[in-house]
């Protein structure tokens, strides 16, 4: 079945530095990628998404691209702030959605 | 737009009763509700995608006797879990999407958290 696999799995970076999380993906029929924000006790917030006609997509300080030959595709988190940290999760599948396993990111002041 | 509610936000109930979380979307009609299990600290897992007037499809591994999914309107999509047991203690969430398909937009449910003593 799809496997979807996220890292890192924890990030801490500088406020106001760039944040990068990765996810590769296993089945070539996927072609919608959703990105995910969950703060804790709370359900995920869809951030960005990006399908598969498109290499790039950008909204304000979030971007996210994709590489369909490699089958990987990133989220990029850029003049990051105290409220940005939060879990993240990758998501893609051809079927069904499946998530990557999150990445824990903390924004340091 | 595209908001999803669930009812309730926590629930404590004692072993081999039974409990019932509501999934609405109140902003659009949502052909297809999900259902996601989460432990702590770990991802969303899909136990089952229900469409309004049809049978739940169960994930592998997950009781279809044990979670009863109804969806019985646009708007509205109901988990039962039938004597709980503590092991089924985790946080539910649902998600609504207004198409099907696996390329539409899954809406999230702010979730419930069942503890069962």
């Amino acid at each position: 079945g799809e496997n979807v696999e996220q890292h890192p799995s924890t990030l801490s970076v500088q406020e106001g530095d760039s944040a990068v999380i990765k996810c590769t993906y296993s089945d070539s029929a996927s072609n919608y990628f959703p990105w995910y924000k969950q703060e804790l006790g709370k359900g995920p917030q869809l951030i960005i998404d990006i399908r598969s006609n498109v290499g790039e997509k950008k909204d304000q300080r979030i971007a996210v691209t994709l590489n369909k030959t490699a089958k990987h595709f990133s989220l990029h988190i850029t003049e990051t702030q105290p409220e940005d940290s939060a879990v993240y999760f990758c998501a893609g599948g051809a079927q069904k959605l499946v998530f990557g396993q999150g990445t824990r990111l903390t924004i340091n002041p | 737009g595209a908001v999803v509610s669930q009812h309730p936000s926590w629930v404590i109930c004692k072993s081999g009763t039974s409990v019932k979380i509501e999934c609405r979307s109140l902003d659009f009609q949502a052909t297809t509700m999900f259902w996601y299990r989460q432990f702590p600290k770990q991802s969303l897992m899909l136990m089952a995608t229900s469409n309004e007037g049809s049978k739940a499809t169960y994930e592998q591994g997950v009781e279809k006797d044990k979670f009863l999914i109804n969806h019985a309107s646009l708007t509205l999509s109901t988990l039962t879990v039938t004597s709980a047991h503590p092991e089924d203690s985790s946080f539910y969430i649902c998600s609504a999407s207004i198409g099907g398909g696996v390329g539409e937009t899954q809406y999230f449910g702010p979730g419930t958290r069942l503890l069962v003593l």
